[in-house]
């Protein structure tokens, strides 16, 4: 079946602009969750939802990401006023559900993000 | 926030030698242990999710086991290929987020 599909795969933005990264988890899958790799970094959680709700939106950076999930489906993170920084591979995962324990994440293949 | 350590970052491992690695995490409040295999260019792909203690899992040549009393898991490779050239990672999970550990690098030499 079909995986975690994200767009675009590849982004460069300029400075200052606005940007929207989308994700459409596996069908089925109530729980999605967004993380990004920074150049030589780890895996850095950002935000995850259950269903439409974002419980843990701890991990975003600053008050210039967002992110929301509509429909229980597809997602969107959206940076404003981007800055070089923020330049990373974001990574969107989906599973069962967040308190099932035994779901292991499925990703997708990532949005490379370059801010020049 | 859970704080997860991973040791060694990197390893280079000869061709048929085997190998391990460790992922350290918080004892208290744990629901879930899972590994992931990350190779170059690829999406990170699960291995084990493990919950109970002293649980052991194995997938061919891979093998797992996790103690959550002292809060470790180790990662086993027998007989190492190139092709388990790879950042593997851990995640135990807390709440309800997996938090990740930085990864250990592993490189295969041939």
């Amino acid at each position: 079946g079909a995986g975690v599909s994200q767009s675009p795969s590849n982004k460069v933005t300029e400075k200052g602009k606005d940007v929207e990264l989308r994700c459409d988890p596996i069908s089925g899958h109530t729980a999605l969750y967004w993380y990004r790799q920074s150049l030589g970094q780890g895996l850095e959680f950002l935000i995850y939802f259950q269903g439409n709700s974002a419980p843990d939106k701890s991990g975003l950076p600053s008050d210039r990401f967002s992110a929301e999930r509509t429909g229980g489906s597809v997602s969107t993170l959206t940076i404003q006023r981007t800055q070089q920084e923020d330049s990373a591979v974001y990574l969107c995962a989906s599973s069962f559900r967040a308190r099932d324990t035994n779901s292991p994440l499925h990703f997708g293949n990532g949005t490379r993000l370059t801010v020049t | 926030i859970l704080n997860v350590e991973q040791s060694p970052q990197s390893l280079h491992v000869q061709e048929g030698d085997s190998t391990n690695f460790t992922c350290s995490f918080p004892s208290s409040n744990f629901y879930a242990l899972h590994w992931y295999r990350w190779e170059t260019a690829k999406s990170p792909e699960a291995l084990f999710v493990m919950t109970l203690n002293g649980d052991e899992k194995k997938k061919g040549r891979i093998s797992a086991t996790l103690n959550t009393k002292e809060g470790y898991s180790y990662l086993y490779i027998k007989g190492s290929q190139p092709e388990d050239s790879a950042t593997y990672l851990c995640a135990p999970t807390g709440a309800q987020k997996l938090v990740f550990g930085q990864g250990t690098r592993l490189t295969i030499n041939p």
